[in-house]
């Protein structure tokens, strides 16, 4: 089974400064790993995603996210911080194969963006 | 706008009560997942169809049930509700297991 891990329920950042919301994954084999974002009283809408390739995998709104095997880690970053970036940001997991195609969602980073 | 529709977005209804909750998923996804958010549990799957047939399920209760049609809208049937069931629930729908688009979701209020 996997499981997400997020490194901070909440993460203040000025305006202008370096975005790094962390997530940590548990699976037996390398999954597809995605960042969501969450703006108050929406859905959920896809940042970036991992499935194979290139580690480094840029999302929209500038922002991107390293595939980490080693560190089992895919933390997402963006250089400066704009205050449009104020949500709730969500790291998933998935299996790459077998019938199991759910994502699990990590317990989510609030991310406040000073001016 | 995701592609996703779900209805109503907002449901107020009482304990003991029975509700209905719809999914119409993007043009040509096959897959629709629904997610449970609430404050204590975060997003929680629960259940996953797949050209009209049940693929997965997750902590899903047994109160609740689904159903994929063969137009591929889908319905999420949550009946004896109790307070704990307020929530935010998401449908999500995929063509290939990796370009999952949500829904604005419905936000069911037990009181």
């Amino acid at each position: 089974a996997q499981s997400v891990t997020q490194l901070g329920s909440h993460v203040s950042v000025s305006e202008g400064a370096l975005v790094l919301l962390r997530c940590n994954y548990s699976s037996s084999v390398p999954p597809y790993l995605f960042w969501y974002v969450q703006y108050p009283n929406q859905g959920l809408q896809l940042l970036l995603k991992y499935t194979t390739g290139a580690t480094l995998v840029k999302g929209i709104n500038g922002f991107e996210a390293e595939f980490k095997k080693s560190e089992t880690s895919f933390h997402l970053t963006k250089p400066s911080a704009h205050m449009s970036d104020a949500a709730e940001y969500f790291c998933a997991v998935r299996s790459p194969s077998g019938s199991a195609r759910q994502l699990t969602f990590g317990s989510g980073t609030q991310l406040t963006v000073l001016p | 706008d995701s592609g996703v529709t779900q209805t109503p977005k907002h449901l107020i209804t009482a304990t003991g009560q029975r509700v209905t909750l719809r999914c119409s998923p993007r043009s040509g996804d096959l897959s629709v997942y629904w997610y449970q958010q609430s404050l204590d549990q975060g997003l929680q799957f629960l259940i996953q169809y797949y050209n009209g047939e049940e693929r997965a399920k997750g902590n899903i209760l047994e109160r609740f049930s689904a159903q994929q049609f063969p137009d591929l809208h889908s319905e999420l049937n949550l009946s004896s509700l109790e307070l704990g069931d307020s929530a935010l629930y998401f449908c999500a729908s995929s063509v290939k297991d990796y370009g999952y688009t949500f829904g604005s979701g419905t936000r069911l209020t037990v009181v």
